[in-house]
């Protein structure tokens, strides 16, 4: 089974900064067939479901701002916020969907400093 | 609109059982996987298992942890998809998602509110 590393386990930066988010995984996510890797990003607010944001490790879902873009390749990949917002406030996770169980990560949360 | 609603939830007993129900619209169902991912109070994400569309075969994987006490299955009929859990244990404590993926190529794009199960003597 792959497992999901992410770090730090929470992050706090001011309103306006940049706020990086890692997640490493045990085997490579990366289709050589397709050259894709199979690797996703959420965000969950508080009492909320997880939210897609990012996919193939850097295709932004549909209505997500683009101030978010994720990036990698292989096992290790990046999830940027380039200038934070406070509705930015959440837990972000990352996924693979290379090979089940399709683990996540820890989770990171993410705070304003 | 795509909307999933879990439904089945509950208090049981460990050892106990429950049959939760994820009833879907707003996209063709029938082509859709399904997944199940689970979420204790506090705590991360954790994927319990899927269930394929037909064209798939409807091939069903599971997590480690529920392998053999979980069930996954669908009625495309009914739009509805099913988490059966049996032998419960106070770990499988958590809001059950079902999610799946409508819109996009590869992730999980739309989730329900959850239903909760909590396993307590």
């Amino acid at each position: 089974d792959i497992v999901m590393t992410q770090s730090p386990d929470s992050l706090a930066v001011s309103l306006g900064e940049r706020a990086t988010i890692n997640c490493k995984s045990s085997q490579s996510v990366l289709y050589s067939s397709n050259n894709r890797n199979y690797l996703g990003w959420y965000q969950q607010k508080p009492g909320q479901p997880p939210k897609l944001l990012i996919y193939w490790a850097s295709t932004r879902e549909s209505g997500v701002p683009d101030r978010f873009s994720g990036s990698g390749s292989g096992t290790d990949f990046t999830l940027t916020i380039s200038s934070l917002q406070a509705e930015d406030v959440a837990v972000y996770y990352c996924q693979q969907y290379y090979s089940t169980p399709y683990s996540f990560g820890q989770g990171t949360k993410l705070e304003i400093k | 609109e795509v909307q999933l609603v879990e439904s089945g939830g509950g208090l049981v007993q460990p050892g106990g059982s429950l049959k939760l129900s994820c009833a879907a619209s707003g996209f063709t169902f029938s082509g859709s996987p399904i997944h199940w991912v689970r979420q204790a109070s506090g705590r991360g994400l954790e994927w319990v298992g899927l269930i394929r569309s037909k064209p798939n075969n409807y091939a069903t994987a599971y997590a480690a942890s529920v392998k053999g006490r979980f069930t996954i299955s669908r009625d495309d009929s009914k739009n509805t998809a099913y988490l059966q859990v049996n032998s419960l244990k106070t770990e499988d404590t958590a809001l059950y998602y079902c999610t799946t993926r409508a819109t996009v190529p590869m992730g999980l794009d739309f989730w329900g509110q959850g239903t909760l199960v909590s396993v307590s003597s």
